[in-house]
């Protein structure tokens, strides 16, 4: 398996445009995180989804920020409108279970917003 | 949800073991200890988990106290490449997975 699939690798964008992150994790796998880090935060999990259902969305910051998973191969992350604030390192995951088993996270995509 | 609590910082020679701690003291009966690392400019990677007994795999071992309100992580010998941030994680019956702001660990030659 070519592990957790994360686009782009890089994302540069202007404040108040649209940003779309999207993920392909594991197949098979049946839970899907959203992390987002950055240096004054740490690594903050926004969201995760148990077979293409949100679970707890507790993390995500505001009403700017939504996740969708329209299937068990994919899932995207989307900003909008973006704010410079948001310029971090997004990180998906993917595991089989959760609780004993382990998550395998994606290269991540650094999203600067100008 | 239970928290955990380790060193901001914690330096190592090569080759020697390392032995990096991590307090959970309001840990339930149900919550799995992991831990995963992060090398510099990559996502986390999973180490070791373990519920009550100690536990050995290719990359570490953990030690887990016996009440469980504590933790060590074992690096036996390490070496340049394993530093990195190291994290102590407890998962719960609500699922999730929450990091903390981990150790930095540092080996020098």
């Amino acid at each position: 398996d070519a592990g957790v699939i994360q686009s782009p690798r890089h994302e540069v964008t202007e404040m108040g445009q649209e940003v779309t992150l999207r993920c392909k994790p594991i197949s098979g796998h049946d839970y899907l995180f959203w992390y987002r880090q950055t240096m004054m935060r740490g690594l903050e999990l926004l969201i995760y989804f148990n077979n293409n259902v949100p679970i707890d969305d507790s993390g995500m910051p505001e009403d700017r920020f939504s996740a969708k998973m329209p299937n068990a191969s994919f899932s995207t992350l989307k900003i909008q409108p973006s704010e410079p604030r948001d310029s971090a390192v997004y990180f998906c995951a993917s595991s089989l279970s959760t609780g004993f088993e382990k998550l395998f996270f994606g290269s991540g995509t650094q999203l600067s917003v100008l | 949800d239970a928290k955990t609590t380790q060193p901001n910082s914690m330096e190592s020679n090569e080759e020697e073991p390392v032995h990096l701690p991590c307090n959970h003291s309001t840990i339930s009966g149900t919550d799995y200890i992991h831990w995963y690392r992060q090398l510099p400019s990559q996502g986390p990677e999973y180490v070791i988990h373990g519920l009550t007994s100690n536990v050995n795999n290719r990359m570490a071992s953990l030690a887990i106290a016996e009440d469980r309100k504590s933790s060590t992580l074992i690096l036996h010998r390490a070496t340049l490449r394993d530093a990195a941030v190291y994290y102590c994680i407890l998962s719960g019956n609500n699922n999730d997975m929450r990091f903390g702001a981990g150790t930095r660990l540092t080996v020098k030659p």
